[in-house]
């Protein structure tokens, strides 16, 4: 089944404490996205990547960073986590640029920063 | 500055009637439009798209239109059923990206009564 997968769906931490949400897609897409979504402000970008080695920040890329090292995963670091990180956040793939496809969402990782 | 404007919250309606979702945007450099929905634990999953070069696409009981001169779109569905009950986002995109760079509006709660 193809799919986006994330990890994990649940997370508490505390402030400060290094973490990782994981994001792995089975359908071979070149392009990978990392959105969060707020209560009252709908899903943001935080970074995008068009293929391996190759990231790019989005509209709220502070306080994030990705990976790109397989086409496969993007995962998201949160280096020092912030209660204002507490947010939705949802990977996507998409197979390639232009106006014919759409963007595949992972079910969301719900991260909780106390 | 938000670039893409969904001004109604939430929009109730009667099922078998006609639900119209609006979308206003601002970014002359989108080309690319998408609906997405979303259901509660759920990531947004792709409904329907059309490129700047349209004016209309047509998928079963959806419908989207798209003003270009007014910066204006919309989503039709008909007839209603009550497993439509989602949050419905419109998403924009910029010229030659495709679906790998969204910018969202804040979604719209469509509530189908039976």
């Amino acid at each position: 089944e193809a799919q986006v997968t994330q990890n994990p769906r649940y997370l508490i931490t505390v402030t400060g404490k290094k973490l990782t949400v994981t994001c792995s897609q089975n359908m071979n897409h070149e392009y990978m996205s990392w959105y969060r979504q707020d209560p009252g402000l709908g899903l943001r970008q935080i970074y995008y990547s068009m293929n391996v080695e190759v990231t790019d920040k989005g509209d709220v890329p502070e306080g994030y960073k990705v990976s790109r090292k397989e086409k496969r995963n993007f995962p998201l670091i949160l280096e020092s986590p912030s209660p204002n990180q507490t947010s939705l956040y949802f990977c996507a793939s998409s197979l390639r640029r232009g106006r014919d496809t759409e963007a595949f969402f992972g079910q969301g990782t719900r991260l909780t920063v106390v | 500055d938000q670039q893409v404007k969904q001004n109604s919250p939430s929009l109730s309606v009667q099922e078998g009637r006609i639900s119209i979702l609006n979308c206003d945007y601002t970014n002359s450099m989108f080309d690319y439009f998408l609906w997405y929905k979303k259901y509660p634990a759920e990531g947004p999953t792709f409904l329907i798209s059309i490129s700047s070069i349209k004016d209309k696409n047509e998928d079963g009981r959806f419908t989207v239109f798209l003003n270009k001169s007014a910066k204006h779109l919309s989503l039709h569905i008909v007839p209603s059923q009550p497993g439509d009950s989602a949050v419905y986002f419109c998403a924009a995109s910029p010229l030659g990206a495709g679906s790998y760079q969204l910018t969202f509006g804040k979604g719209t709660k469509l509530s189908v009564i039976p």
